[in-house]
């Protein structure tokens, strides 16, 4: 089956700066890149998401890169801000059915 | 929309017991997703339904789980009996063919199993 692997696990970063997280997959029948943001306590939730037949996508201060070739994606966030601050987990998506990386703890400091 | 609805919000039981969660997935979405969240295993599909059908239920760790879906509005996952190491958050989500894979996260079961 498919394997996401996710680094780093933790990220600190201080506030105004860029932060980047980036994942590899096994499954080159992926074609669905989904990154989901879950504050403590609270649901994951979409924050963008990239398909297959698009290498990058931009909103507002996140993007997304999409390596096909080499099987990796990649969430950057800039102008970070403390509100940024959760677990962020990639996923790949094949069939409707998503297997997600182990997640990313990032912690913006004022 | 009120978006995926999981009860009960939480849950603390003894080893022993059957516990029963519920879901009601976003109106019109045909894809209902079981998953399991640990700190050590992270997130994990336990169960994809697709049009009320079970299409891959790999995920389910053993026989004391099962999971139903009667119609297109409600879904139960079921623990009989629970024991210590289900303890978890239990999300379901939804997804229909509007939003393509998008998968949408109900508020999560949070389970204690004493």
């Amino acid at each position: 089956g498919e394997n996401v692997e996710q680094h780093p696990s933790t990220l600190s970063v201080q506030e105004g700066d860029s932060a980047v997280i980036k994942c590899t997959y096994s499954d080159s029948a992926s074609n669905y890149f989904p990154w989901y943001k879950q504050e403590l306590g609270k649901r994951p939730q979409l924050i963008i998401d990239i398909r297959s037949n698009v290498g990058e996508k931009k909103d507002q201060r996140i993007a997304v890169t999409l390596n096909k070739t080499a099987k990796h994606f990649s969430l950057h966030i800039t102008e970070t801000q403390p509100e940024d601050s959760a677990v962020y987990f990639c996923a790949t998506g094949s069939n409707y059915k998503l297997t997600f990386g182990k997640g990313t703890l990032l912690t913006v400091n004022p | 929309d009120a978006g995926v609805i999981q009860s009960p919000r939480h849950e603390v039981t003894e080893m022993g017991q059957e516990v029963t969660l519920r879901c009601k997935p976003i109106s019109g979405h045909n894809s209902l997703f079981w998953y399991r969240q640990t700190m050590m295993r992270g997130l994990e599909l336990l169960i994809y339904f697709n049009n009320n059908v079970p299409i891959d239920d790999s995920g389910m760790p053993e026989d004391r789980f099962s999971a139903k879906m009667p119609n297109a509005s409600f879904s139960t996952l079921k623990i009989q009996p629970s024991e210590p190491r289900d303890s978890a958050v239990y999300f379901c989500a939804s997804s229909g063919l509007a939003g393509g894979e998008t998968q949408y996260f109900g508020p999560g079961t949070r389970l204690l199993v004493l």
